[in-house]
């Protein structure tokens, strides 16, 4: 199995633009969570979705950020406007209900 | 609101010098404290799962126990391949399948 898989691995934009991390979960994996990592708030959860369907978005911090799971292979988070303060990594986790999450490598966003 | 928090911040160990770290938390009826390793770059791997209190689990240098309000990760003799980031999470009601709640994680590193 190839684990799950982000891209891009790194992304750097300005202010304002529009910015959009993917996601692939393990197959046969029922759940995908979105969580952010900084050095401040250590690692947050975003929102996760339960068979495709959003279950819990309270952590998602503001109108700018929005998550979408159109199938059980792929899920993306976009910012729109980015701002200098979402930079982080920005992980996807996937797992069976009740078991642990395996997480990927992650998206580094730098906004400048 | 519930609470998981890790101590210490950091930690500097020789080659072989066993120690413990701490994750203590705060929540109601837990269904799970999981241990992960994080390594830069990298998103945090899984290394154990305790379900109640008294249960231990190991693996290779690593143990994992766990009481009524806080967890230790013991490390017997450290190598420098240890070095990394541990992060505990629980996962508890009300929150909805397995949503897990993060620590701020403890740094080892162990020099040679």
């Amino acid at each position: 199995d190839a684990g799950v898989i982000q891209s891009p691995r790194h992304e750097v934009t300005e202010m304002g633009q529009e910015v959009t991390l993917r996601c692939k979960p393990i197959s046969g994996h029922n759940s995908l969570f979105w969580y952010r990592q900084t050095m401040m708030r250590g690692l947050e959860l975003l929102i996760y979705f339960n068979n495709n369907v959003p279950i819990d978005d309270s952590g998602m911090p503001e109108d700018r950020f929005s998550a979408k799971m159109p199938n059980a292979s792929f899920s993306t988070l976009k910012i729109q406007p980015s701002e200098p303060r979402d930079s982080a990594v920005y992980f996807c986790a996937s797992g069976e209900l009740y078991s642990p999450l395996h997480f990927g490598n992650g998206t580094r966003l730098t906004v400048t | 609101e519930d609470q998981v928090t890790q101590s210490p911040e950091a930690l500097r160990l020789q080659e072989g010098e066993s120690s413990s770290l701490n994750c203590s938390y705060t929540v109601s009826g837990l269904r799970g404290l999981f241990w992960y390793r994080q390594d830069p770059g990298k998103g945090p791997e899984f290394l154990f799962t305790l379900y109640s209190a008294g249960e231990e689990k190991e693996k290779e240098r690593l143990k994992a126990t766990l009481t009524k309000k806080e967890s230790f990760l013991h490390i017997t003799a450290p190598k420098p391949e240890d070095s990394a980031t541990y992060l505990c999470a629980v996962q508890a009601p009300p929150l909805y399948g397995n949503k897990l709640v993060f620590g701020a994680g403890t740094i080892l590193r162990v020099k040679s």
